[in-house]
């Protein structure tokens, strides 16, 4: 069974820094593109970041580039972010998630349960 | 970017009915790589459709995507009280990977 457990989520003042880990099971890892997606409270969700399989190749949102880096050790099975200079508009719930296939472009098909960061003074 | 747009805002039904979702695109999206997500309150999203008409593993055939190229539906025939969610399409054709902004399915 495909397990994403995230951690790291907390309380951190507007010019923090935090750092979410994804804890990945049930899967060969190092095959699959991984995504961080982001919900805002009461709000749609936001496609954030993503990291290919064994290229290391990233991607980032506009509003998180230069901020946020993606990461990902293939010997731990996990997946990190790593949030600097926070804002308050960065309080969400943050999601990782796999492609639902190996290869090519594909939908976000596995999910974590998310972490919560909230930035606020 | 790509835009998707999502209409209507919140669609009020009740257990039986049929409701029709749709998500517009302000660009092609290229080979249909368009997918509908479902999600309830408190938890993860939940991929229903991929390629625009494919259902994921596990999803039941009440639950039908169709169309193409810019405009796009989530048809699901009879609904059941479980399938009251919000429900959110996503285009993976191109970076980045936009969402569109939700469609609320309420009970009427």
């Amino acid at each position: 069974e495909v397990q994403l457990v995230e951690s790291g989520g907390g309380l951190v003042q507007p010019g923090g820094s935090l750092r979410l880990s994804c804890a990945a099971s049930g899967f060969i890892f190092n095959n699959y593109w991984m995504h961080w997606v982001r919900q805002a409270p009461g709000k749609g969700l936001v496609w954030v970041s993503r990291i290919g399989s064994d290229d290391y190749s990233t991607t980032y949102a506009d509003s998180v580039k230069g901020r946020f880096t993606i990461s990902r050790d293939n010997a731990k099975n996990t997946l990190y972010l790593q949030m600097n200079s926070l804002r308050d508009e960065d309080t969400a719930v943050y999601y990782c998630a796999r492609h639902s296939e190996v290869a090519g472009l594909s939908p976000l098909g596995s999910w974590g349960q998310g972490a919560l960061v909230t930035v606020s003074s | 970017e790509i835009v998707l747009t999502q209409s209507p805002g919140t669609l009020s039904l009740s257990p039986g009915d049929r409701a029709t979702l749709s998500c517009r695109a302000s660009q092609t999206v290229t080979s249909n790589y368009l997918g509908w997500y479902q999600q309830k309150p408190g938890q993860a999203p939940r991929l229903l459709i991929y390629g625009a008409s494919s259902r994921a593993t596990g999803i039941p055939d009440r639950f039908s995507g169709s169309g193409s190229g810019t405009d796009f539906t989530l048809t699901i025939s009879r609904l059941e009280p479980e399938d009251f969610a919000v429900y959110y399409c996503q285009q993976y054709s191109s970076l980045p990977n936009t969402f569109g902004q939700g469609t609320k399915l309420e009970i009427k």
